[in-house]
């Protein structure tokens, strides 16, 4: 069965720095992983996935992910961090119909 | 994107007492939509797969008497929470996937979320 892990329950970084938040999974076929981010009292909203193709994966809001195949990770990452960036990030993986969550990163970006 | 709905955002109920809750596909139509529960300071947990013009398909430990599933049309799925006890408070979120080429491939859209408490 696929799983993901999110290593790290916080995460915080100044505004203007570079951001990453961690994702590591475990499949038994091909990949296809998600990330999402959940605002205060809000749904779940899509970022970006990774089905095939370049390892670098470009999404929502200047999120991007790196696919490694070698190191089962898909990190979330962004050059710059806004405070408005803070929210709690889920990475997912997907098989079928069945959708795995990790455990979700709290992000706070600090002015 | 793609937009999904959820009525009601928030519902306080007596312990006993059923309470339905709409998802809602606005600008597509979705087959299959899925419901999730999310507890405080955790991830999502799936529930329950429900399926336009068939039953729904639960995950183990889910109880389906309990938490009863319809998929009426192509852009509604309800989640009625029957005989509701404390413990059954929690934030439940659905989500529709926009069809494209393979279910796995398939961009999840969310719901708002409804908070239910049971008192």
């Amino acid at each position: 069965a696929q799983s993901v892990a999110q290593p790290e329950d916080q995460v915080n970084v100044a505004e203007g720095n570079p951001l990453t938040v961690k994702c590591t999974y475990s499949v038994s076929g091909n990949p296809y992983l998600f990330w999402y981010v959940q605002y205060p009292n809000r749904g779940l909203q899509f970022l970006l996935k990774y089905i095939t193709g370049d390892n670098l994966v470009k999404g929502s809001y200047g999120f991007e992910a790196e696919f490694n195949k070698s190191q089962t990770s898909f990190h979330l990452k962004k050059p710059s961090a806004l405070v408005s960036d803070s929210a709690l990030y889920f990475c997912a993986v997907r098989d079928g119909n069945d959708m795995r969550f990790g455990a979700g990163t709290r992000l706070t970006v600090k002015p | 994107g793609a937009v999904v709905s959820q009525h009601p955002s928030r519902v306080i109920c007596k312990s006993g007492t059923s309470v339905k809750i709409e998802c809602r596909s606005l600008d597509f139509q979705a087959t299959t939509m899925f419901w999730y529960r999310q507890f405080p300071k955790q991830s999502l947990m799936l529930m329950a797969t429900s399926n336009e013009g068939s039953k729904a398909t639960y995950e183990q430990g889910v109880e389906k008497d309990k938490f009863l599933i319809n998929h009426a049309s192509l852009t509604l799925s309800t989640l009625t929470v029957t005989s509701a006890h404390p413990e059954d408070s929690s934030f439940y979120i659905c989500s529709a996937p926009q069809a494209g080429t393979r279910p796995s491939t398939d961009t999840q859209y969310f719901g708002p979320g409804t908070r239910l408490t049971v008192l």
